[in-house]
């Protein structure tokens, strides 16, 4: 069975502060992805990256860095210079690497972020 | 950039009626799946459907619950007799082939 936690229920941060989301997952299957979701308080899934296994390189896009490490079975969200437009809950999740397949996403439980002016 | 549209945005519903959720997924797309939330809860997965049949349902997906593609271009969640605990955010998502999923905006569901 696959398992994603998120540890950290609420973080909050001062504006400008950098602050980490971690995630931790358990899956048996070799190949898989990993995501990480943004639900802002309006409650839609705002879509943020997707990593394969095969591809460990960490990724930067502007203020957002993941750090996927295979080791530790950890798939981790920085992010730089925090601003309020940040304050959301984020979702890290995980599905096999099914190809054309069903595509089922297993939830973390979500880290509630909180950018204080 | 298309969206995956879902409607209404918040539906209330008395327990023991049927109520439809629907979706216009994005139009190219050709995987389709029903998440929910539970109010300050993870969210998981319910059902996926692909080429007009469910290709995977989870233990949540009991005999209440079934989708449809009517005509091509929708995709519905219908709840045949409405609990207590069917209130939650339910959420469209579709794909194409190996995309990331693009989620709707969700539809608040109340049953009263």
């Amino acid at each position: 069975a696959q398992k994603v936690t998120q540890a950290q229920t609420e973080i909050s941060v001062v504006e400008k502060e950098d602050v980490t989301l971690d995630c931790v997952y358990e899956t048996r299957d070799t190949t898989y992805y990993l995501f990480w979701y943004k639900q802002p308080p309006s409650g839609e899934l705002v879509f943020l990256i997707r990593r394969n296994s095969f591809d460990e390189q960490n990724e930067i896009s502007g203020r957002y860095s993941w750090n996927f490490q295979k080791s530790t079975s950890s798939f981790n969200f920085t992010i730089t210079a925090s601003q309020v437009v940040d304050s959301a809950v984020y979702f890290c999740a995980l599905s096999s690497y099914s190809g054309a397949g069903s595509y089922q996403l297993t939830f973390g439980k979500g880290t509630k972020l909180s950018v204080i002016p | 950039e298309p969206e995956v549209t879902q409607t209404p945005s918040h539906q209330v519903t008395q327990m023991g009626q049927e109520v439809i959720l629907r979706c216009v997924p994005i139009s190219n797309h050709l995987y389709f799946y029903w998440y929910r939330q539970i109010l300050g809860q993870k969210v998981e997965f319910l059902v996926s459907f692909y080429n007009n049949e469910i290709s995977e349902k989870s233990e949540i997906f009991d005999d209440q619950f079934s989708v449809e593609r009517p005509d091509g271009s929708n995709f519905t969640l219908k709840i045949r007799s409405t609990k207590l605990e069917d209130s939650a955010m339910y959420f469209c998502a579709s794909r194409l082939y190996n995309s990331p999923l693009h989620f709707g905006n969700g539809t608040r569901l109340t049953v009263t």
